[in-house]
């Protein structure tokens, strides 16, 4: 079944510093989708890149795509205290009908 | 902007007993979802609602679950007789008609089983 991993499981920067986070999958999507959760919260969308999209911009955010690795990455530039939460890739496949299959997450701490 | 709405935020429930989670899709959604997270686990996708009829359904949503979308605005999942291992933060979400559309999702439910 396919899998969203994400790299690393936790990361801790200092306000100010960009964040880079990773995440892999193993069959082929339609799109990808990124969402942030914080603790004991709802999941915020905050970004959808389609299969045929490469990168895509939106305030601080870039995600970029690559499907030939089967990889996507976000990038948060100029983070924030509250930018502190957990962020999930979660994507959308060809075959697997509407259903989201989410990553495990990487644990964004920004320190003030 | 509009959004997914859940109720109850926080139920617990004692092992054995029915739970009724409630949910209010936004408005012109077709396409609707339950999915859960256990503690400290990833999300897992439940089911996928559509056209009146479960369009797909994942392992985990067994005999025990069921969905029902009972008047044009309200989407329901119900679990029979519940398991400690079923408590879980459960999530609705929806989405609209176009293909690859954003999924946009609840607050979600916390359920505890005691």
């Amino acid at each position: 079944s396919q899998q969203g991993e994400e790299d690393p499981q936790a990361l801790s920067i200092q306000e100010g510093e960009n964040a880079t986070m990773n995440c892999s999958y193993k069959t082929s999507i339609n799109n990808l989708q990124w969402y942030r959760q914080n603790s004991g919260r709802g999941l915020v969308h905050l970004i959808l890149i389609r299969s045929n999209e490469r990168e895509k911009h939106s305030g601080r955010l870039r995600v970029t795509l690559d499907t030939s690795k089967k990889s996507s990455s976000l990038l948060i530039t100029a983070s924030r205290a509250a930018d502190t939460a957990s962020y999930f890739c979660a994507t959308l496949g060809e075959t697997s009908g509407s259903r989201l299959t989410f990553g495990e997450g990487t644990q964004l701490t920004v320190n003030p | 902007e509009p959004e997914v709405t859940q109720t109850p935020s926080h139920q617990v429930t004692q092992m054995g007993q029915e739970v009724i989670l409630r949910c209010v899709p936004i408005s012109n959604h077709l396409y609707f979802y339950w999915y859960r997270q256990i503690l400290g686990q990833k999300v897992e996708f439940l089911v996928s609602f559509y056209n009146n009829e479960i369009s797909e359904k994942s392992e985990i949503f067994d005999d025990q679950f069921s969905v029902e979308r009972p008047d044009g605005s309200n989407f329901t999942l119900k679990i029979r007789s519940t398991k400690l291992e079923d408590s879980a933060m459960y999530f609705c979400a929806s989405r609209g008609t176009a293909t690859g559309n954003t999924i946009y999702f609840g607050e979600g439910s916390w359920l505890t089983v005691v």
